[in-house]
């Protein structure tokens, strides 16, 4: 079963406006960390923000942030003020407890539009 | 700190030849893991490595071979090279296995196999 799902391939945004990327996961651990990580099309992976699920409070950071639902298992990817810059593909991950590995999703390609 | 890096960036292969992509990372992480990226979807672990000298399979083992002899460096060797591992090869590392730690990865190398 898939861990990661994204079910969004991709998603289209006008510059300057706010967009959500979706991202459920399945998991029995109760100790475990959610990440969004952002990939251009030069390739490289970029970490964006961190969310732990002990954490009440919505991860931020600077205009991302994310929109975590313990209950429904969702860890939902929030740009404010698109800019160009942010057409890249973006892909949700998981490490469950102390385990060894991140767990990635497919991914959803992102394009801002001018 | 250089961070995480890997060569070559670009590698083109014939069936059935050998190669070995470097990794290596200067932040003194114990934990380092390669994976690849297959065109349009997310990462898949192929192996990783908890420190020196101790390194286990991931999802995708099959064609390759790791070692780990220094915490600096993990080679991943792929023996009798096919055109299924045409991909794109990321080295990642990270300081601690609890989940709240991120992994930093290399640039990538892009490989193909024809």
């Amino acid at each position: 079963a898939q861990k990661i799902t994204q079910t969004q391939p991709g998603m289209f945004v006008q510059e300057k406006e706010a967009v959500t990327l979706d991202c459920t996961y399945d998991t029995s651990d109760q100790s475990y960390g959610l990440f969004w990580y952002k990939q251009p099309s030069s390739g490289e992976m970029i970490f964006l923000i961190y969310q732990g699920s002990y954490d009440e409070q919505n991860a931020t950071e600077g205009r991302y942030s994310l929109n975590f639902q313990k209950a429904r298992k969702s860890a939902n990817l929030v740009i404010s003020a698109s800019q160009l810059g942010d057409s890249a593909m973006y892909f949700c991950a998981m490490r469950e407890g102390y385990g060894q590995n991140f767990v990635f999703g497919p991914g959803t390609r992102l394009s801002v539009l001018p | 700190n250089a961070g995480v890096t890997q060569t070559p960036k670009f590698r083109i292969l014939k069936i059935g030849q050998s190669m070995t992509l470097q990794c290596t990372q200067d932040m003194n992480h114990n934990y380092m893991y390669w994976y690849r990226q297959d065109p349009g979807m997310g990462l898949k672990l192929i192996y990783y490595s908890v420190g020196a000298g101790i390194t286990d399979k991931g999802e995708v083992p099959n064609g390759y071979n790791v070692s780990r002899s220094t915490t600096e460096d993990f080679p991943l060797r792929l023996e009798l090279a096919a055109p299924s591992q045409t991909s794109v090869y990321f080295c990642a590392s990270s300081y601690s296995r609890d989940p709240s730690y991120e992994q930093y990865f290399g640039p990538g190398t892009r490989l193909t196999v024809t």
